[in-house]
């Protein structure tokens, strides 16, 4: 079992719909959560951190359940620009280094 | 201020030659990562510099892979005797790796090296 799972996609999705993507992982002692984007043919670039709480920025929301061992990011009034893969991470308890999920592909279209 | 930046940018080899990709990470901060991303694939840990403790290689491949960091700057990875499988994006990321903040933790990618072997 793959330690952060993500549903690969794609998701088609009309412009200004909402559209929200779950991500699981396996080690309970995960301690801290991002959403990354990656642009096709670009580097992943940092879209949040997910706190205990859950946070908004702007069009997005990202919710942790560590009860359930999900995330989710909620994307609001989709754009066109939002057309992306979006990738769970996940830091485990006692180590550094982050762990990706594969990557949920989301495009939108007019 | 400055990003992540790699270099070269893109680089063709021959199979079997040596290559060598560097990376120049955000400055102050102490962690530095290398990945690797096959065309549609995800990402692929390979190696994770922290601060003056031993590195972690437990994503390098095989033993044509090694990876050197100078104190906390530049870091150059190595492929030896390249082979096609080799043909990815090679990408770097660094952070802060502070233990107070979860946003510590948050990792900055460079554009990457695309590395094409033939």
């Amino acid at each position: 079992r793959k330690e952060v799972e993500q549903d690969p996609g794609p998701f088609n999705v009309p412009e200004g719909a909402t559209v929200a993507f779950n991500c699981t992982y396996s080690n309970s002692a995960s301690q801290s959560f991002f959403w990354y984007r990656q642009d096709c043919r670009k580097e992943p670039k940092l879209l949040m951190s997910v706190y205990s709480s859950g946070n908004e920025d702007g069009r997005f929301t990202a919710q942790l359940n560590r009860a359930s061992q999900y995330i989710s990011l909620l994307i609001r009034d989709s754009k066109l620009s939002d057309s992306a893969t979006y990738l769970c991470v996940v830091r485990s308890g006692g180590y550094n280094k982050l762990i990706f999920g594969a990557g949920t592909r989301l495009a939108v279209h007019p | 201020g400055a990003g992540v930046s790699q270099s070269p940018s893109n680089k063709v080899t021959e199979k079997g030659k040596d290559v060598e990709l560097r990376c120049d990470p955000i400055s102050g901060h102490t962690a530095l990562y290398w990945y690797r991303q096959r065309l549609g694939q995800g990402l692929e840990f390979l190696i994770y510099f922290q601060g003056n403790s031993a590195p972690d290689k437990s994503g390098l491949p095989s033993d044509r892979f090694s990876a050197e960091r100078t104190g906390e700057s530049v870091s150059t990875l190595t492929i030896q005797r390249t082979q096609q499988e080799d043909s990815a994006v090679y990408l770097c990321a660094s952070s802060l790796d502070l233990v107070f903040r979860d946003r510590d933790y948050e990792q900055y990618f460079g554009p990457g090296t695309r590395l094409t072997v033939t």
